[in-house]
């Protein structure tokens, strides 16, 4: 049974830092690009970043891009998102997600999420 | 940056069909994948590579597109299909990135 536990989340002040962790068992972990997706309170979806498999490409939302790293740790099943410069607006709840990979009609890779964590909450507040 | 809109809802009694819709700017470039969202729930993947279901997903969901729209269809709603719908596509061109809709919240009265 694939299972996603995100942890990590707590309150922090602004400009504070703060790294969330993801262990994942149940498949194989290096075969997976992964995700993190975050919903602010009473609010949608928000892509925050992707890596692949082995770790060697990342993708970021513009607006976590500079500040937030995702970084994965494949010996130990594990994918991290490392939190600096926090926001007020970086207030929601962190999902990790699994990452199957299909091709667009240009045959570009894409991802979509068919595992997800139940979420870590991180609040950003003095 | 590229985006997708919905309608931000939509209520139907049982045993209707309900068609949710997903438009964007050349979205037939690209596979669309839906998501179900319960109140305090993660998000469930239902549809994939835009008509693909997941196992488990019941045979009531499936997903089409036509021209520049994508559309979740849900038969014989049952009151247990309350809940907000993503859509979600990942836009190649460019800075790649990943665009979810606003969601839309099906109401089963």
């Amino acid at each position: 049974e694939v299972q996603l536990l995100d942890s990590g989340g707590t309150l922090v002040p602004p400009g504070g830092s703060l790294r969330l962790s993801c262990a994942a068992s149940g498949f194989s972990f290096t075969s997976h690009a992964m995700t993190w997706v975050r919903q602010a309170p009473g609010k949608g979806l928000d892509w925050v970043a992707s890596l692949t498999g082995t770790g060697r490409a990342t993708y970021y939302s513009a607006s976590v891009k500079g500040r937030f790293t995702i970084s994965r740790d494949n010996s130990k099943n594990s994918l991290f998102l490392q939190l600096n410069d926090l926001r007020p607006e970086d207030t929601a709840l962190y999902y990790c997600a699994r990452s199957p990979q299909t091709y667009d009609s240009s045959g570009e890779v894409v991802y979509y999420f068919d595992y997800w964590g139940h979420g870590t909450l991180v609040t950003v507040s003095s | 940056s590229y985006f997708v809109t919905q309608p931000p809802s939509m209520s139907l009694s049982p045993g209707e069909t309900a068609r949710l819709v997903c438009g964007g700017d050349k979205i037939g470039d690209k596979y669309v994948h839906w998501y179900q969202q319960q109140p305090g729930q993660a998000p469930v993947l239902v549809i994939y590579d835009e008509t693909d279901r997941p196992s488990g997903i019941p045979g009531r969901f499936s997903g089409s597109k036509s021209g520049d729209t994508a559309t979740l269809t849900i038969t014989r709603v049952e009151a247990g299909d309350e809940a907000v719908y993503y859509c979600q596509v990942w836009h190649t061109a460019g800075d790649r990135h990943v665009v979810f809709g606003a969601g839309t919240m099906l109401t089963v009265l």
